[in-house]
């Protein structure tokens, strides 16, 4: 059982590049979120889905892009990387908006725009 | 405005005695989940223990317990007997209504235990 499965582990990008960020997970859990942590600092939501076609923004949206078409998938896109987008992603995925279901994790993506 | 705050930064314990990490939250949702999250120096994010809003016993699991005063807004964590291997970031979340996948989190309390 993988869980949460985010790649690559490490990026370095220049200003203005694009990439995508992939995120699996094989729980079947509805709910994925995109996370960025900036240091010394706790996390903070970019995008996030209650199911496969729906996603909505989170608190810091900008510059990036989300889609889910399956269940398991939910890439994150940075449109054209800006040094203020250095940063540790993190995807999550939890199984139900009832209860005691925490998320799971992701081992974190570390990007760096130069 | 922030939803959860953590007052404390960085907190210390000697091994095998407990130690409380502080959180207050803010929400006029009704209906709401409260978590606590591990984050060793590794860097992965491990899922501790929650508290729902209308749960009304305090959690427990193993060793950690969420010491929960609604009527103050506070969601404490409490580990008992640290051990060397609890020296981590400790972050406190909140999930308002009932959207799982959208949670609040505070900046987080460094905890070091000391042998």
């Amino acid at each position: 059982n993988a869980g949460v499965t985010q790649t690559p582990k490490f990026q370095v990008l220049k200003t203005g590049q694009s990439m995508t960020l992939q995120c699996a997970q094989d729980m079947n859990h509805e709910y994925m979120s995109w996370y960025r942590q900036d240091p010394g600092m706790g996390l903070r939501l970019i995008h996030y889905s209650v199911g496969a076609g729906i996603t909505d923004q989170g608190e810091v949206p900008n510059g990036y892009n989300v889609s889910r078409s399956t269940t398991e998938d939910f890439p994150l896109r940075l449109l054209s990387a800006a040094p203020s987008q250095t940063s540790v992603y993190f995807c999550a995925s939890s199984y139900s908006m009832a209860a005691n279901y925490g998320y799971t994790f992701g081992s974190g993506t570390r990007l760096t725009v130069v | 405005a922030q939803k959860i705050t953590q007052t404390q930064p960085g907190m210390f314990v000697q091994e095998k005695e407990a130690v409380t990490l502080d959180c207050t939250y803010d929400t006029s949702d009704p209906s709401y989940g409260l978590f606590w999250y591990k984050q060793p120096s590794s860097g992965e994010m491990i899922f501790l223990i929650y508290q729902g809003s209308y749960d009304q016993q305090n959690a427990t699991e193993g060793r950690y317990s969420l010491n929960f005063q609604k009527a103050r807004k506070s969601a404490n964590l409490v580990i008992s007997a640290s051990q060397l291997g609890d020296s981590a970031m400790y972050f406190c979340a909140m999930r308002e209504g009932s959207v799982a996948g959208k949670s609040t989190f505070g900046d987080g309390t460094t905890l070091t235990v000391k042998p």
